[in-house]
């Protein structure tokens, strides 16, 4: 079955760390996504890609990086210059093409505590 | 700036009761309106999309409604089952091609 996949579960890193997440599709989707999602809040958008080599930031992208060297990867690190890093995140994915009608597709996203 | 609000923020229902959740959006200018479930834990699930042209979307006991408008959408769950628990989230996507989300609406189905 086709899918976003997205490791570690959870994730435990000590303060002035950097930590990369990993999302994986095999849904042949060219955009990827990443969000941040907080107790209360709405999803934020983190980073997007809508082609591979290409990355555009969200509204949140201060103090996370990404790459997107593959189709089918688009990992994110929370640097340390992230001033509250812990949180659910949440990688997505759709098509490009007819994008109007494509839903999203998430990952089961992980849960990162920075102490 | 667009802006999603969801209310109630929080629902409970007896089982077999039909349901309305409700969305509002601040910006008419649309491209389409998502439903997404998240059980707890989890990542969301795309329940249903309308795209700006339309005007309802069904899928089994869910039907979800899109007045651009007036700035509403509704999702309607017929005949509530304690599996239909989950937090329900409701994202407009605009001009920007961004999905903005509102904060969710945690229903709880009581058998």
């Amino acid at each position: 079955d086709g899918g976003i996949t997205q490791s570690p579960k959870y994730l435990f890193r000590k303060e002035g760390q950097n930590v990369t997440l990993s999302c994986e599709q095999n849904l042949n989707h060219d955009a990827m996504y990443w969000y941040r999602q907080d107790p209360g809040q709405g999803l934020r958008l983190i980073y997007y890609s809508q082609i591979v080599n290409d990355f555009q930031k969200g509204d949140i992208a201060e103090g996370y990086s990404v790459s997107r060297e593959k189709k089918e990867s688009f990992p994110l690190t929370v640097t340390s210059a992230q001033k509250n890093p812990t949180a659910f995140y949440l990688c997505a994915s759709s098509k490009v093409r007819d994008r109007h009608n494509s839903p999203l597709h998430f990952g089961n996203g992980t849960r990162l505590t920075v102490t | 700036k667009q802006e999603v609000t969801q209310i109630p923020a929080a629902l409970s229902v007896p089982e077999g009761e039909n349901l309305v959740l409700n969305c509002s959006f601040t910006d008419s200018a649309i491209y389409n309106l998502q439903w997404f479930r998240q059980d707890p834990g989890k990542g969301l699930t795309s329940l249903l999309l309308i795209q700006s042209s339309q005007r309802e979307q069904t899928s089994g006991r869910l039907n979800a409604s899109l007045d651009k408008s007036s700035g509403r959408s509704t999702l309607y769950i017929a005949a509530s089952q304690p599996g239909d628990s989950a937090t329900y989230l409701c994202a407009v996507k605009g001009g920007s091609e961004k999905l903005v989300f509102g904060k969710g609406t945690k229903l709880t189905v009581n058998p």
